[in-house]
């Protein structure tokens, strides 16, 4: 079993739908990350968690230290958010999840 | 603006040939790291450093080298012992202490 665990691994939605993608870790961590892939490959951090809830724009990141479970929503998809969504635990070697690849289609 | 550049973008070598890859950065960050990603996988770690002059073996470090002689630069040389070097591959950087990540936009490696 995976030390971090992403669901789903495949998303389509359409535009305007409220999406969640959901990261389980079975690992102490100090932190937990949000990432963003395009298909170019580079990689965006989204958000660094290590307590409560964050937001920014329409992208919200919540995490549950006891249950050891975060999710990041996308309110308003649109499909410029089409990427794979990355989730990583640490503290400084992170360790990654598989990505939820999201399709959001007009 | 700070970041990390990455380079080439994409690079295609001859089996049994070493190649380095690049990776600067300009954000004063102490700590740098190597991931491969292949697919359907999670990026796996390769290398990493905390301090200039040191680093440290990842999860997959067999075939692979590296080198830390100055704080911005942390190259990393796939060698002709890597047995499956074609991947994509990710450099890293944060501020030790501070968790905060910066990641590099990758290259593509091609071996034939």
């Amino acid at each position: 079993k995976n030390e971090v665990e992403q669901s789903p691994q495949n998303l389509t939605a359409q535009e305007g739908e409220f999406i969640t993608i959901n990261c389980s870790y079975s690992v102490g961590i100090s932190a937990l990350h949000w990432l963003q892939q395009h298909p170019g490959g580079g990689i965006v951090s989204l958000f660094m968690l290590s307590s409560g809830k964050k937001k920014h724009g329409r992208l919200i990141a919540t995490i549950n230290i006891q249950e050891k479970h975060s999710s990041l929503h996308i309110t308003a998809s649109h499909p410029r958010d089409s990427a794979v969504y990355i989730c990583a635990v640490g503290p400084d070697k992170l360790i990654f999840g598989t990505g939820t690849r999201l399709q959001v289609f007009p | 603006d700070g970041g990390i550049t990455q380079s080439p973008k994409y690079l295609f070598r001859k089996e049994g040939q070493n190649v380095t890859l690049s990776c600067e950065q300009n954000l004063n960050h102490d700590a740098m790291y190597w991931y491969r990603q292949d697919p359907g996988q999670g990026l796996r770690l390769i290398y990493y450093s905390q301090i200039v002059n040191d680093f440290q073996k990842g999860d997959i470090a067999e075939g692979y080298s590296v080198s830390r002689e100055k704080k911005e630069s942390f190259p990393l040389t796939v060698t002709s012992a890597q047995k499956n070097p074609t991947a994509f591959y990710l450099c890293a950087s944060s501020k030790t202490g501070f968790y905060g990540y910066t990641f590099g936009s990758g290259t593509r490696l091609t071996v034939v």
